[in-house]
């Protein structure tokens, strides 16, 4: 099975501390997606790539938050100075083109 | 500023059970509406994908119907089974630039042996 994959799927952190995560796209797709959800809502857009340029960015991405995909292929959410808020699960999809976004297993994030 | 809601927030129901499930946009400007299934603490599973221009898909147990002019789409699941006890989410994608789903908080549905 090739779906998306994150890594890593747990993250304890205390705060003020500087996480990163990683996402492995399907191969063949060009977009990129990152959300955030939190306990009993659903989940809220973050930022999108389409191949290696960050086409739409989210309010909910303020300035600690930065997101890359290189060389167009896997990308990284790097979150700086972790505040408790920032605790939820972070989910990553892609597609082709506008087509049906796959969703990976997701980063849960928990901020000491 | 799309909004989607979902009702119930919660469902209970024996096995064996025909059920539906509603989701409401606010904007029928949609490119398309996606249904997923979430397991506790897992990611998003994609069921269902309707294109603006279609009324309804199927697969399997599964019929998903949209109305984009009334802003309504349903989830219908045929003879329920433990199995498909998870949270259901509908998500719509606008027709504009923006490539973001934006999602409704999902019915919880437990279906009882």
């Amino acid at each position: 099975d090739t779906g998306v994959s994150q890594d890593p799927r747990h993250k304890i952190t205390k705060r003020g501390q500087n996480v990163t995560f990683r996402c492995d796209p399907i191969s063949e797709h060009n977009r990129l997606y990152w959300y955030r959800q939190t306990l009993g809502q659903g989940p809220e857009f973050l930022t999108y790539f389409q191949n290696e340029a960050q086409l739409e960015k989210s309010r909910l991405l303020s300035d600690r938050f930065s997101a890359e995909r290189p060389k167009g292929s896997f990308s990284t959410l790097e979150i700086q100075r972790t505040e408790q808020g920032d605790s939820a699960m972070y989910l990553c999809a892609s597609s082709l083109d506008r087509y049906e976004q796959y969703f990976g297993p997701g980063t849960r994030l928990t901020v000491t | 500023k799309q909004e989607v809601t979902q009702i119930p927030a919660a469902l209970s129901v024996p096995e064996g059970e025909n059920l539906v499930l509603n989701c409401s946009f606010t904007d029928s400007a949609i490119y398309n509406l996606q249904w997923f299934r979430q397991d506790p603490g897992k990611g998003l599973t994609s069921l269902l994908l309707i294109q603006s221009s279609q009324r309804e898909q199927t697969s399997g147990r599964l019929n998903a119907s949209l109305d984009k002019s009334s802003g309504r789409s349903t989830l219908y699941i045929a003879a329920s089974q433990p199995g498909d006890s998870a949270t259901y989410l509908c998500a719509v994608k606008h027709q504009g630039g923006s490539e973001k789903l934006v999602f409704g908080k999902g019915t919880k549905l437990t279906v009882n042996p």
